[in-house]
């Protein structure tokens, strides 16, 4: 079975750092790009990161370019989102998704907090 | 950035009958587009990719149209579990979602 569980998510002051995960389980995760999506509380989803399978190539939304970096490490079947600058209209849901063009298979989400 | 707009924002169904929800893409997308269903405190699903394929496991009652730059996603035959909220997603030049269709009883 195709599994994503993100983690990291916690409560965090205006201007700080944070560090999410995503595991991957149940393919071949050096075979597949995976993005990053947030959801606001009582809001939409918002697309803001990709990278290809092998992290040659690394995509974001105007909303977090130059403060979120995303990586990953096939050895590990691991995807991480780095936070920083964070401001209270980053707190989200954020979720990691598989990619096939569109995103196919999501994790359940880790709830990021921002605030004083 | 292509913007991508649905309609209605809350459409009121009964169990049984059908609907229909809208999406259009602020310039062309091809049919590159796909539709998600959310349900409180989940993770979105996938339904339709390439405007029309249904996903793995989807149920027929489910089907993707498309117009142009206009999209819709009918469902028939409502079932309890179909009550939710339904994203479109523009992944032609980068991911725009919409902002979401919710359907209510």
């Amino acid at each position: 079975e195709v599994q994503l569980v993100e983690s990291g998510g916690v409560v965090v002051q205006p201007g700080g750092s944070l560090r999410l995960s995503c595991a991957a389980s149940g393919f071949t995760f050096d075979d597949y790009a995976m993005h990053w999506v947030r959801q606001a509380p009582g809001k939409g989803l918002e697309w803001i990161s990709f990278i290809s399978w092998d992290g040659g190539s690394t995509y974001y939304a105007d909303s977090v370019t130059g403060r979120f970096t995303i990586s990953r490490d096939n050895s590990k079947n691991s995807l991480f989102l780095q936070m920083t600058s964070l401001k209270p209209e980053d707190t989200a849901l954020y979720y990691c998704a598989k990619d096939s063009v569109y995103m196919d298979v999501w994790g359940k989400g880790t709830t990021v907090t921002v605030s004083s | 950035e292509i913007v991508m707009t649905q309609s209605p924002d809350t459409l009121s169904v009964s169990p049984g009958g059908s609907a229909t929800l809208s999406c259009r893409a602020s310039q062309s997308v091809s049919t590159n587009l796909a539709w998600y269903q959310q349900k409180p405190g989940q993770a979105p699903r996938l339904l339709i990719y390439g405007a029309s394929t249904r996903a793995t496991g989807i149920p027929a009652r489910f089907r993707g149209g498309a117009s142009g730059t206009e999209f819709t996603l009918t469902i028939s035959s409502l079932q309890s579990e179909d009550f939710a909220v339904y994203y479109c997603l523009q992944y032609h030049n980068w991911w725009t979602f919409g902002q979401g269709t919710k359907v209510e009883i």
